[in-house]
């Protein structure tokens, strides 16, 4: 049973527009939640990641949006460039769970393709 | 450059041989993971190692043996492996085991087995 859910597979988008990336969980006890970007034959790469105690974080042309109640989250890639076209893969993660502290709890990827 | 390098970048490998994969970080971190990506499936933590000590095993098969002899290195040693067990094996090191403290990642081992 997932516990961290990303129900698109692919996202298109035309250079200069919005992507919007979309992450749903279902364990209330995660309190840290982090987005991974990865080329192919790469690994992945950190991104962005936002604490349970704020709702927005934002770096550069990346925000993510935290919504608790709905256990919904969201990554927003504004103007979106054509080297921003990846698997982008959403983790959750507990800052204080005993011994699962710092572990994390992927989804299976939304590839974006941004095109020129 | 990563700070995070795995080799062998592939591997085949029959059912009954024995190979290991190896992981080293020069980040200066405390933490290293191992992780198997299958086709259609979210990444999976198999092993967490903190100050060289192994800290977690995810239910993972004995075939798959860890080792890991310092903070800088960590190794995956596998054997009569399945034909399940053909993934992308990812390693990972982290500076500790606070979940803001950012796990780096290696490009990975594509590993296929015959």
């Amino acid at each position: 049973d997932q516990q961290v859910k990303q129900n698109s597979p692919s996202l298109s988008v035309q250079e200069g527009r919005i992507s919007i990336l979309n992450c749903d969980y279902t364990n209330s006890m995660f309190d840290y939640f982090l987005w991974y970007k990865k080329y192919p034959a790469e690994g992945p790469t950190f991104l962005i990641s936002i604490s349970s105690i704020k709702d927005k974080n934002e770096d550069g042309r990346f925000t993510v949006f935290l919504n608790k109640s709905a256990k919904h989250l969201s990554l927003h890639i504004v103007p979106s460039q054509p080297g921003d076209s990846a698997v982008y893969f959403c983790a959750a993660s507990y800052m204080n769970y005993g011994g699962s502290q710092g572990n994390l709890i992927f989804g299976k990827g939304t590839k974006l393709s941004v095109k020129p | 450059e990563t700070g995070v390098t795995q080799t062998p970048r592939h591997l085949v490998m029959g059912m009954t041989n024995k190979k290991s994969l190896k992981c080293e970080q020069h980040l200066g971190h405390n933490a290293m993971y191992w992780y198997k990506q299958s086709a259609k499936k979210p990444l999976e933590l198999m092993f967490v190692y903190n100050f060289k000590e192994q800290t977690e095993n995810n239910s993972v098969p004995s075939r798959f043996s860890p080792e890991c002899p310092n903070s800088s290195h960590l190794f995956l040693h596998l054997h009569t492996l399945q034909p399940e067990d053909s993934a992308l094996y990812l390693c990972a090191s982290s500076p500790g085991r606070r979940a803001n403290q950012p796990q780096h990642f290696g490009d990975g081992t594509r590993l296929s087995i015959l």
